[in-house]
């Protein structure tokens, strides 16, 4: 049973380049959720869906596109990479519901010089 | 929105008891997490508390009080193994999303 499956694991980019994390649940988990950690900041939501089709803004998501055309699977984009989004990455998914505990995957270090 | 408070960092010896605690603003409440860290990996699930009082689970208790806005995670018989980010998270009833704090990190000394 994989669970949250993120890649890759190490990403350098350049300054303006684009690129995209990937992200694929296999535990039929309608919501599912990226955030960004850096140090002294915590984890801050960036984009989150509740099911295929529905995506919604986190509390930073500048920056950063996402879409949900499965259930499995859900992308973040960055569209033209600033050293700003330098941080690690972290996909979550877990069932809707109050009480349902999320399940991360194992992180994105990104670093944009 | 949500505002989650958490302390930074704090030391205990090996078999101690330590509480971290964690004050929480939100507009509509819909539970309680908290999550361990340790150092370059994912969060994993601690417990969950929804409703008033204590949830005890083997050396991790958790605590509520929805009224004041406040939890606490107590670790018993500390390990060296506990040494990692506790992070405190609360679910906003609005629209489903999990609101982190900053974390605490606990270092287990010998």
């Amino acid at each position: 049973n994989a669970g949250v499956t993120q890649t890759p694991k190490f990403q350098v980019l350049k300054t303006g380049q684009s690129m995209t994390l990937q992200c694929a649940q296999d535990m039929n988990h309608e919501y599912m959720s990226w955030y960004r950690q850096d140090p002294g900041m915590g984890l801050r939501l960036i984009h989150y869906s509740v099911g295929a089709g529905i995506t919604d803004q986190g509390e930073v998501p500048n920056g950063y596109n996402v879409s949900r055309s499965t259930t499995e699977d859900f992308p973040l984009r960055l569209l033209s990479a600033a050293p700003s989004q330098t941080s690690v990455y972290f996909c979550a998914s877990s069932r809707q519901g109050g009480g349902e505990k999320l399940f991360f995957g194992s992180g994105t270090q990104l670093s944009v010089l | 929105g949500q505002n989650i408070d958490q302390p930074t960092e704090m030391t205990a010896t090996e078999g101690a008891i330590v509480q971290i605690n964690c004050t929480y603003q939100t507009s509509g409440f819909n539970g309680l997490f908290w999550y361990q860290q340790h150092a370059g990996e994912a969060p994993t699930f601690l417990s969950y508390n929804v409703l008033d009082g204590l949830e005890e689970k083997g050396r991790f208790s958790s605590f509520l009080s929805r009224s004041k806005g406040y939890s606490y995670l107590l670790l018993k018989e500390l390990q060296m193994k506990d040494s990692a980010s506790y992070l405190c998270a609360v679910r906003d009833k609005g629209n489903n999303r999990l609101a982190f704090g900053k974390g605490n990190q606990v270092v287990v000394i010998p």
